[in-house]
């Protein structure tokens, strides 16, 4: 079974302060995808990012970074300059490759960014 | 813009009530389809999956009688809540795959009075 770890549950930084949101996996399997979403306060959930199991590339998008470590299964979300806009709940997900594989959450963080 | 339409955003109805929501992927076909609840504070939680033409696949613990759940076509899941009562009331949200993405819909806010 899938398991998603997020152990932070609140997180509160000023405004352009730097914020890392941690998630660490454990899965057997050897192929999988791990993702990020943000639900800010309206409650939708907004995709960030998916990353392969065979990419340990790190991604950089604007102000967000990626950075994923197999060997600590760890897939953990920097925010750089965060701003009040940041402040929301961020999830991070695994699912295997099949077909009609579920996404396993984590908890969720809860990120508030003061001005 | 989105990809993935849920309608309606809220609803407020009696106890008893029958709702429905629908779930649309927009600009691409989705075979599966998914149904979450989350519950304030709290992580999202799967009901079922639900795959086109066919009957959807319930998680441990959901009533499939009180959940109904119908995937006609390529594009439309719908929710039914039958004989809503207060503990229904909870934030329902759909989601549909695209590739290797899934997407997700702005969600249902449900109040049972």
């Amino acid at each position: 079974a899938q398991k998603v770890t997020q152990a932070q549950t609140e997180i509160s930084v000023v405004e352009k302060e730097d914020v890392t949101l941690d998630c660490v996996y454990e899965t057997r399997d050897t192929t999988y995808y791990l993702f990020w979403y943000k639900q800010p306060p309206s409650g939708e959930l907004v995709f960030l990012i998916r990353r392969n199991s065979f990419d340990e590339q790190n991604e950089i998008s604007g102000r967000y970074s990626w950075n994923f470590q197999k060997s600590t299964s760890s897939f953990n979300f920097t925010i750089t300059a965060s701003q009040v806009v940041d402040s929301a709940v961020y999830f991070c997900a695994l699912r295997l490759t099949g077909a009609n594989s579920k996404l396993t959450f984590g908890k969720g963080i809860t990120l508030s960014v003061r001005p | 813009g989105a990809v993935v339409s849920q309608h309606p955003s809220w609803v407020i109805c009696k106890s008893g009530t029958s709702v429905k929501i629908e779930c649309r992927s927009l600009d691409f076909q989705a075979t599966t389809m998914f149904w979450y609840r989350q519950f304030p504070k709290q992580s999202l939680m799967l009901m079922a999956t639900s795959n086109e033409g066919s009957k959807a696949t319930y998680e441990q613990g959901v009533e499939k009688d009180k959940f109904l759940i119908n995937h006609a076509s390529l594009t439309l899941s719908t929710l039914t809540v039958t004989s809503a009562h207060p503990e229904d009331s909870s934030f329902y949200i759909c989601s549909a795959r695209s590739e290797a993405t899934q997407h997700f819909g702005d969600g249902t806010r449900l109040s049972i009075l």
